[in-house]
Parts: C-alpha cells; structure tokens; sequence
C-alpha cells in the first residue's frame, strides 16, 4: 500500500534559518505532490503544489523539491520566522478512485526561535 | 466568500447516540470530502463525493455516512457513536481538475464518552 512518511514529527529551528522539512513515499508515482500549513485549531491550508516534471516550485520564502528517483520531496522555509511555526503536511494523489483523492502523511510540527 | 464552513464546532456525544456533521462551501466546487484526524495518524479520508449525486468509501468509511445534499452540502452521519470516533473532523471541497488543492473548514471536534 501507499505509504507517506515526515520526517519527524516535531522541528526547532533558530529565527533566521532555513527550515528544512522532508516527505518520502512508497510504492506510488504520483504525477505531483502538494503541501499544507495547519496551525492549532484550524484546518490545513494549502501552500504549494508540484509536478512530476518540475524539479523545484517557489514561492516568497518558500521552496519545494521533488525528486521522482528517490521518491522524496523537500520543503525549505528560508529566512524563518516565529509566524512560521505550525505542522507541515505533505500530501500525494490517490492513484485509484474518482474525485481527487488525497493521502496525507502526519505531519511536521515546526517551531521558530525567537 | 466564507470558503468552508462546518457546524457545530464541538460536540460531545454519548455512546450509541447518533449526530450528523454539516459542511458546506460556496466556491461553487464540484468535489467535497470527509476526513478525520487522530494524533499521530495525520488526516484519514472517510468519505467522498467527486461530484453532486455520487459518494465513494475512503480509507475508513466504517460507522459514518454521508449525504450530498446538493453541490453546496455535503454532510456526515454518526449512527451510533463510539469511543473510537473521537476525534476532529475536516471538511474539504475541490474543483474537479488534475491538480486541484483541497479547502479545508475550520473543524468540529468531537468527544464520544
């Protein structure tokens, strides 16, 4: 079965640094991969989206990878803040089924320094 | 534009006692999906439904049901809750294309003693 790992469930980091968050997966070829931002309380926020064909996605302070041979991608958060600090899920298409299914992994719970 | 909305925000049930969770969202999304959270087991799909008329099983669908209403609605039934269904559940709509991200409502937590 599809299986989704993060990680680690919890990350410190100083402010200022780079924030470096990792999603491996199993037994699938998705065409793309996406991330979310979930702060307590609330429900996941979608952030980024990448494609099978695209090695790299920007947006301000925020970097993904995908590399499709080792089955992995990364999630930079340069410059990081305190406001930054929230759980990261990485999410991968369901490969069978209608609708556009998600599996999400659990999660990387990210605190920022002062 | 309230996006995703989910009523109630909190419940606590009774074992055996039965409720149904309401969603709805205006964005005019054709897809809309239940999932529920446990710690440590990040978000689980229980139901879907591409599309209005149709619902499919997801990866727990045991003890829930659902009904999509119409496109806007999308709601889940607990029958006769149990422990076990302790947990926070999450609405989502999607529009229906390749690549869409999925919105999220706020949440309702729920407690079944």
């Amino acid at each position: 079965s599809q299986k989704i790992e993060q990680n680690s469930e919890a990350l410190n980091i100083q402010e200022g640094k780079t924030a470096t968050l990792t999603c491996n997966y199993t037994n699938y070829s998705p065409a793309y991969l996406q991330w979310y931002r979930q702060d307590p309380g609330r429900g996941p926020v979608f952030l980024l989206l990448i494609r099978e064909n695209e090695k790299e996605k920007r947006k301000e302070r925020l970097k993904v990878t995908f590399d499709t041979t080792l089955k992995q991608s990364l999630f930079h958060i340069t410059a990081s803040q305190p406001a930054d600090s929230a759980t990261y899920l990485c999410a991968l298409p369901i490969s069978s089924g209608s609708a556009r299914q998600l599996t999400f992994g659990s999660g990387t719970q990210l605190t920022v320094l002062p | 534009n309230a996006g995703v909305t989910q009523t109630p925000k909190f419940q606590v049930l009774k074992t055996g006692q039965s409720m149904t969770l309401q969603c709805a969202q205006d964005m005019n999304h054709n897809s809309m999906y239940w999932y529920r959270q446990d710690p440590g087991m990040g978000l689980r799909l229980i139901y879907y439904s591409a599309s209005e008329g149709t619902t499919d099983k997801g990866e727990v669908p045991n003890g829930y049901n659902v009904s999509r209403l119409n496109k806007r609605e999308f709601s889940l039934r607990l029958e006769s809750a149990a422990p076990s269904q302790t947990s926070v559940y999450f609405c989502a709509s999607s529009d229906f294309d390749g690549y869409s991200e999925q919105y999220f409502g706020p949440g309702t937590r729920l407690t079944v003693t």
